[in-house]
């Protein structure tokens, strides 16, 4: 059975701080990882990983994918209190719709 | 403007009493999802459809149904079967079912139960 475990469910950080969310999983038939930031309502898509060892980065956030390990992290420098939501890791398998974890909930404080 | 919409945007439900969430999108994509969201667990899929007049169960299918007689619509009913139904559903859809990055989700459909 296809598992997305993120860790830490929950984590609570001062402004200005970094922090690393963790996403590993066993699927069979990978085909991607995604990784979603949801606040109040619809999750919003942030990033798509595929291959190994390639780091995507959007402004202060950055992901990679592990696929030996089968792992990804999820990095935010420079914490800002728009940052706080809830961050979710998504599995992809053979195209079939995704299989999400519990997601990390983040709260950062001013 | 294009986009996905779900309606109403909270809904209440009597013991036994069958209920209808709305989701329509005018971005003329095939695959439409629907998942249930709960307190401090991740989306599960409860049906999808890849095509009109097709859908499968997803995870969490019982005490559910759907139609897909539209392109643009994908309603949801939750049966009183469905013991359990208060939680948060959210719907998505994507131009083909293997285009996952590209799933956008509506602002959701939160369920209570009275």
């Amino acid at each position: 059975e296809d598992k997305v475990v993120q860790s830490p469910l929950s984590l609570v950080v001062h402004e200005g701080d970094t922090v690393t969310l963790n996403c590993s999983y066993e699927v069979t038939n990978f085909r991607s990882l995604l990784w979603y930031k949801q606040e109040k309502k619809a999750p919003t898509f942030l990033f798509m990983l595929t291959s190994s060892g390639i780091e995507k980065k959007s402004g202060r956030l950055s992901s990679i994918l592990d696929k030996k390990e089968l792992f990804s992290i999820l990095n935010i420098t420079a914490t800002q209190t728009g940052d706080s939501a809830i961050y979710l890791c998504a599995v992809e398998n053979s195209g079939y719709a995704l299989n999400f974890g519990k997601g990390t909930s983040l709260l950062v404080t001013p | 403007d294009g986009g996905i919409t779900q309606s109403p945007k909270y809904l209440f439900r009597k013991e036994g009493q069958n209920v209808t969430l709305s989701c329509e999108q005018n971005l003329n994509h095939d695959a439409m999802y629907w998942y249930r969201q709960d307190p401090g667990q991740g989306l599960r899929l409860i049906y999808y459809s890849q095509i009109v007049n097709d859908f499968q169960k997803g995870d969490i299918a019982e005490g559910y149904s759907v139609s897909r007689e539209k392109k643009e619509s994908f309603p949801l009913t939750v049966t009183s079967a469905q013991k359990n139904p208060t939680a948060f559903y959210l719907c998505a859809s994507s131009v083909t079912r293997a285009s996952a990055e590209t799933q956008y989700f509506g602002p959701g459909t939160r369920l209570l139960v009275l």
